[in-house]
């Protein structure tokens, strides 16, 4: 069973266009969050739930939307995507929100034409 | 301000030889330190943490690292390097009151000789 999938694996799309990416894990964890990983390799948080509340918003475009329908759901909504926007996108999970050891999905390949 | 160095962007040694990855950090808290492996085209996995008592931490596929507060470090080794170990290397930190947010340096790849 994998424990933190995202879906899809890959996205190309056009420039404008609306998309989303759905996270989902299976291990019971509170705390849920994205990151973004940009052509250099760089990480860097965008998002983090606990409990399907937020409480990480690090200054990213209000065009990205996260949704947590519930503590083991966390989606990514973006619209009127850029090219800026080309990433690899992660979703992840930790038991609680406190230094805790944050299990990855394999990734969402966003390319925008 | 908060921050991971990893000096290093790629390293190549031999199959057999041994390892280090250098690890920097800078952070206002205790720091909580991780090492995370990224092979390509896959999500990072956790290779080990330092949360607090003994610097010297076990993780899996043979790696340890140490941290030195003195040095804010947190180096990672592994005495003999596989094929299978060639990927990328993430160090990370993150502290107790931050909301999980951890912060990652740039990453190491490595390449691993036959």
């Amino acid at each position: 069973d994998t424990a933190v999938s995202q879906t899809p694996k890959y996205l190309v799309t056009q420039m404008g266009n609306d998309k989303s990416i759905k996270c989902e894990q299976n291990l019971g964890h509170d705390t849920m969050y994205w990151y973004k990983q940009d052509s250099k390799k760089f990480l860097k948080i965008m998002f983090s739930y606990n409990n399907k509340e937020l409480i990480i918003n690090e200054t990213v475009p209000n065009r990205f939307s996260p949704k947590s329908p519930d503590k083991a759901h966390l989606n990514l909504h973006i619209n009127s995507l850029e090219l800026g926007d080309s990433a690899v996108y992660f979703c992840a999970s930790s038991r609680e929100a406190g230094g805790q050891p944050q299990h990855f999905g394999d990734g969402t390949r966003l390319s925008i034409l | 301000a908060q921050s991971v160095t990893q000096p290093d962007i790629h390293i190549t040694v031999s199959e057999g030889a041994s390892l280090e990855l250098r690890c920097n950090y800078s952070y206002g808290a205790t720091p909580y330190l991780f090492w995370y492996v990224q092979s390509p085209g896959q999500g990072l996995q956790l290779l080990l943490k330092y949360f607090s008592g003994d610097t010297l931490v076990q993780g899996i596929k043979g790696f340890e690292a140490e941290f030195k507060r003195s040095q804010s470090s947190f180096n990672l080794r592994k005495p003999s390097v596989h094929w299978s170990d060639a990927a990328e290397y993430f160090c990370a930190v993150g502290g107790r009151n931050q909301g999980g947010k951890l912060i990652f340096g740039q990453g190491t790849e490595l390449s691993v000789k036959p």
